[in-house]
């Protein structure tokens, strides 16, 4: 079974910091990632997919890196916001059609 | 509307109901999923439709059936469910061509069952 762990479970930031979630996966032959925003109650926002060709991808305040060969990637969100609390979700693809999905970082940047 | 949609949004149903949950995607992608997301564990794909033909079904349980009419819409039909089929019940869509393309995800439905 291929796990996806994502370290902290849970993370509290004052605004402005910058910060780093972390998604490790158990096998490398990952054929895309992708990082996903979702609010409480509601559905997932895509964020970043990143091809096992790619090492990186930016969207605005957004970066997430890829590292196949140590099975991680990191999510680094810039000058964040209160804005940014919600639970941030990592997702591998191998074959198929299945998404593996990691629980999540929840995520509070306080004011 | 845009982007994906699902209806209801929120729904109570006893054990003996039957219901149904329903998806559509205005997005012109030809590959929809639904995924269970419980409390504490990672969201799980339950089915999955490309080009209209069931593709995957992940071990699921008879109660849940789903249909596919057309590439835009995408049907959960309920009965009989149990107290922990209590969850949010998630609809996606992509291109078709596997996992390779983004998926794009409704707002989900909240289901109870008492």
């Amino acid at each position: 079974k291929q796990e996806v762990t994502q370290i902290p479970a849970a993370l509290s930031v004052p605004e402005g910091e910058n910060l780093v979630l972390n998604c490790s996966f158990t096998d490398s032959a990952i054929y895309n990632l992708q990082w996903f925003r979702q609010d409480p109650g509601k559905g997932l926002t895509s964020l970043l997919l990143i091809q096992s060709s790619q090492r990186e991808q930016t969207s605005g305040r957004l970066n997430a890196s890829l590292d196949k060969s140590s099975g991680r990637s990191t999510l680094y969100i810039a000058a964040s916001q209160p804005g940014d609390s919600a639970t941030y979700l990592c997702a591998v693809f191998y074959s198929g059609y299945a998404l593996n999905f990691g629980k999540g970082t929840s995520l509070l940047v306080t004011p | 509307e845009t982007g994906v949609t699902q209806t209801p949004r929120h729904l109570v149903m006893g054990m003996t109901n039957k219901k149904s949950l329903k998806c559509e995607q205005h997005l012109g992608h030809n590959a929809m999923y639904w995924y269970k997301q419980s409390a504490k564990k990672p969201l799980e794909l339950m089915f999955v439709y490309s080009l209209e033909e069931r593709v995957e079904n992940n071990s699921v349980p008879s109660r849940f059936s789903p249909e596919c009419p057309n590439s835009s819409h995408l049907f959960l039909h309920l009965h009989t469910l149990q107290p922990e089929d209590s969850a949010l019940y998630l609809c996606a869509s992509s291109q078709a061509g596997q996992g390779r393309y983004e998926q794009y995800f409704g707002p989900g439905t909240r289901l109870t069952v008492t």
